[in-house]
């Protein structure tokens, strides 16, 4: 069964402190993997986009590794900011018969002064 | 450069009303469509696709249903609102697997 699941389900954090997110996948076969950021009540944003050739993507404060073969990823925080307060949300594209996008179901992240 | 449209933002509906949620594509053409509602604190499900005009895809059995009447347009309808369906839709589209854009959400609540 395609599964996408997410870890810790939330964190509270410290502003100007490191984080990481962790995403397990049983997706097969692999296409994607990208994370978005969803604000309360906004729609997901993309932060980043990794195909099964790649093991790490940046995108500013936000660092994205994949590892296709334990088919983990993790998404690293580097000094958090009020405004990093939001759900991280992995999904995975792929799978049998056609294509299939699976949404982890997000870790929520609080950051606190 | 595209960009998406949904609304309302926010709708109160009675339960037993009919259920019309719309969104629009601007910037790109025969993009692959999708509805998708998150319940609160959970993941987002995927209710609906369409690869293009009139082609309607369901992902789960529900009391919602789709429409596709032009290449850039999706609509979410129902006949008889249940208070199970409230909660958070969200309009998306792609043009490939390695990316989607999401619309700013509507928030449902059935009373």
């Amino acid at each position: 069964k395609n599964q996408v699941e997410q870890s810790p389900q939330s964190l509270i954090i410290l502003e100007g402190k490191n984080c990481t997110l962790q995403c397990n996948y049983t997706v097969s076969p692999f296409s994607n993997l990208r994370w978005y950021k969803q604000d309360t009540g906004r729609g997901p944003v993309s932060l980043t986009i990794m195909t099964f050739s790649e093991n790490t993507k940046s995108n500013g404060r936000y660092t994205a590794t994949l590892d296709a073969d334990t088919k983990q990823s993790s998404l690293h925080i580097t000094a958090s900011q009020l405004s990093d307060s939001a759900s991280y949300i992995c999904v995975v594209s792929g799978g049998t018969g056609g294509f299939k996008t699976i949404f982890g179901a997000g870790t929520r992240l609080f950051v606190k002064a | 450069s595209q960009t998406i449209h949904q609304w309302p933002a926010t709708l109160v509906q009675p339960v037993g009303s009919p259920l019309s949620l719309e969104c629009t594509v601007e910037g790109t053409s025969n993009p692959n469509l999708y509805w998708y509602r998150q319940a609160a604190g959970r993941g987002l499900q995927l209710l609906f696709y369409s690869v293009g005009i009139g082609q309607i895809s369901s992902e789960v059995p529900q009391n919602l249903s789709a429409s596709r009447p032009q290449d850039r347009q999706f609509i979410l309808s129902s006949k008889k609102l249940l208070l199970s369906d409230s909660g958070f839709y969200l309009c998306a589209w792609s043009t490939r697997l390695t990316e989607a854009f999401f619309g700013q959400g509507t928030r449902l609540t059935v009373v």
